[in-house]
């Protein structure tokens, strides 16, 4: 299985401020038709997650600019350039480009 | 506005079977784009995909359940259905049901929308 691995694990930031999220992979989530299979998702509290950003940077329908992504091969950054406070909650990277299909371990985002 | 609900008993003692539902409101699960899966959220280890079923019902399980797990769909009902057979402690878990979206420009798939999710608890 493709293991993921994000840090930090917690981070606690000042509304307005930046954050930024690591997620490494065990093996390239580039595909053989060029693409990357790299997802972003935000579960807040008592929620399901939802998606924020797929293939690695293309925002979801509805989600603000604030958030971006990048990367490529196996290394993969979430951005948030400034933290609002509803964007506080868990974040878990994912990939698809191969079954079984693997979270990482999250990223707890709460207000300093 | 497509709306998923898991249902199914929140209580399931050890060396029984979990049987979880998922409800599909506001469309259709006949559709070639779509996959339905299950997913679970424990504690311990987070969230961990379990399978995938297409209408034609053709499935994908997730090989560290594989042995346990079968997922069906009823187009009639608009439902597709989880069981998980020979249940531990270690099978405790919020449980979600979600859609799957074909990227019509790659292969890739992303969950939306989501179930609110189900807490299946297995205890004697």
């Amino acid at each position: 299985d493709i293991v993921l691995t994000q840090t930090p694990l917690s981070l606690s930031v000042t509304p307005g401020q930046p954050a930024s999220i690591s997620c490494k992979s065990s093996q390239s989530l580039l595909h053989s038709d060029g693409k990357t299979y790299l997802y972003w998702y935000l579960q807040k509290p008592g929620q399901p997650p939802q998606l924020l950003i797929y293939e690695v940077s293309y925002l979801f329908s509805g989600v603000p600019d604030r958030f971006s992504g990048s990367g490529s091969g196996t290394d993969f950054t979430l951005k948030i350039s400034r933290v609002e406070a509803e964007d506080f909650g868990v974040y878990y990277c994912m990939q698809n480009i191969q079954l079984p299909w693997t979270f990482g371990q999250g990223t707890k985002v709460e207000i300093k | 506005q497509v709306r998923l609900q898991e249902s199914g008993p929140g209580l399931v003692k050890p060396s029984q079977t979990l049987s979880l539902t998922c409800i599909v409101s506001g469309g259709s699960v006949n559709s070639g784009r779509y996959s339905w899966n299950w997913i679970r959220q424990s504690a311990g280890k987070g969230l961990e995909w379990i399978g995938r079923i297409y209408t034609s019902g053709s499935t994908n399980y997730n090989p560290f359940l594989k042995s346990r797990v079968t997922i069906s769909i009823d187009t009639s009902k608009n439902q597709f259905s989880l069981k998980l057979t020979s249940v531990t402690a270690a099978d405790t878990a919020v449980y979600y049901c979600a859609r799957g979206i074909l990227n019509s420009w790659s292969s890739g798939v992303w969950f939306d929308p989501w179930g609110q999710g189900t807490l299946v608890t297995v205890s004697s």
